[in-house]
Order: structure tokens, then sequence, then C-alpha cells
């Protein structure tokens, strides 16, 4: 079965440092993946997504991820960090007729 | 557009109470879904639509049923709440499929004592 794997449950930023969510999935061939972010006691927004081609995406909030086949990852980074972005933050894999979420990321930002 | 919609926003039940979820979207998606999250495990799918009268089972499907009538609505049931379904629900919908970006509501939360 698949399975979609964010190995920090919470990290903690300074406002304007650099930041990188990492994500990693199991599945047998290149799946579509996902980021979202969801803000306390709110839906989840999607910030970008990779199906294939360019390895690096773009997305919203000044958030990219690059897909690393090899290593079976899909990590998340902003260069630097504003306090707006604190919330939670999901890696998700879809596949056939099935969506997987990973346990989430929890993202305090500090001045 | 007002996206995907879910009512109520907050519920409490008792133990062995029924209920009805709603979630209605106005973007023509085809393909609906329904999840629950619980703190620790991420979202889990419940049941999914990929169209008007198909419906089919997710992760975690018991003590729930779902039906299908319109494009537009895909409303999730309660047949008898246990203390484990509380939960936040989140109803998603998806112009391309089940795999491919899902738009979510703004969910429901709810407590069964």
């Amino acid at each position: 079965a698949q399975s979609v794997t964010q190995p920090d449950i919470h990290i903690t930023v300074s406002e304007g440092a650099s930041l990188e969510l990492r994500c990693n999935y199991s599945y047998g061939a290149t799946p579509y993946l996902f980021w979202y972010v969801q803000s306390p006691g709110q839906g989840l927004q999607l910030l970008l997504k990779y199906f294939s081609g360019d390895t690096l995406v773009q997305g919203i909030k000044g958030f990219e991820a690059e897909f690393k086949r090899s290593q079976s990852s899909f990590n998340l980074r902003k260069p630097s960090v504003h306090w707006s972005d604190a919330a939670e933050y999901f890696c998700a894999v879809g596949d056939g007729n099935q969506f997987y979420f990973g346990t989430g990321t929890s993202l305090t930002v500090i001045p | 557009n007002a996206g995907v919609t879910q009512t109520p926003k907050f519920q409490v039940l008792k133990t062995g109470q029924s209920m009805t979820l709603q979630c209605a979207q106005d973007m023509n998606h085809e393909y609906m879904s329904w999840y629950r999250q619980d703190p620790g495990m991420g979202l889990r799918l419940i049941h999914y639509s990929v169209g008007a009268g198909i419906t089919d089972q997710g992760e975690v499907p018991n003590g729930y049923n779902v039906s299908r009538s319109t494009t537009e609505d895909f409303p999730l049931r309660l047949l008898s709440a246990a203390p484990s379904q509380t939960s936040v629900y989140f109803c998603a919908s998806s112009p391309r499929g089940l795999a491919y970006e899902q738009y979510f509501g703004p969910g429901t939360r709810l407590t069964v004592t």
C-alpha cells in the first residue's frame, strides 16, 4: 500500500529564515504529488502540485517543492518565512482512486 | 463561486444518535470525497464518488453512509454515532479525478459524547 511520511511532527523557525519540510512516499511508479496548508480552524489549501516534467515546481505564497525520484521525496521549501506561514502542512500522494495524506508538520514561526 | 460548502460547522451528538453532514459544490466537479481528520493521523478517506449515482468506500467507511443523487451534493450520514467518530470532517471535490488536486470545504467539527 502507498504511504506518505512526514518525519517532522513540529518545526520552529525564525521569521526570515529558510524552511524545508520533508516528505517521503512509498509507491512503485511516479505518483501525483501535492502539498497543502491548513491554518487553524480552516480547511486545506493547495500550495502546489507535481504530475510530471520539471522536478522543481513553484506554488503559491512563495513556496516551491522538488521531486527527487531517487530518494522518493518531495520536499517543500521557502527561502524566507513570514509569520503568516505558521500553520500545518500536509504532503499528499494521488494514485488511482485514492488520495493519501501524510500526518502533517506543524510550523511555528518566532519573531 | 462558493466552492465547497459544508454544514454544520460544529455539531455535538450523543452516542447512538444519527445525523447527516451536508456537502455541496458549485464547480460542476464529478469527483467528491469525504475525509476525517484526527490528531497525528492526517486525513483518511471515508467514502468517495466518481459521479452522480456512483459511490464507493475509502479507507475508513464503517459507520458511515453516502449517496450522490446530484452532481452538486454529497451528504455523509452517521447511522448510530459513536465516540470514536469524534473528528473533523472534510468534504472535497475534484474536476479531474481522485488522484488529482482536491478542493476542500471548511470542515465540520463533530463531537460524540
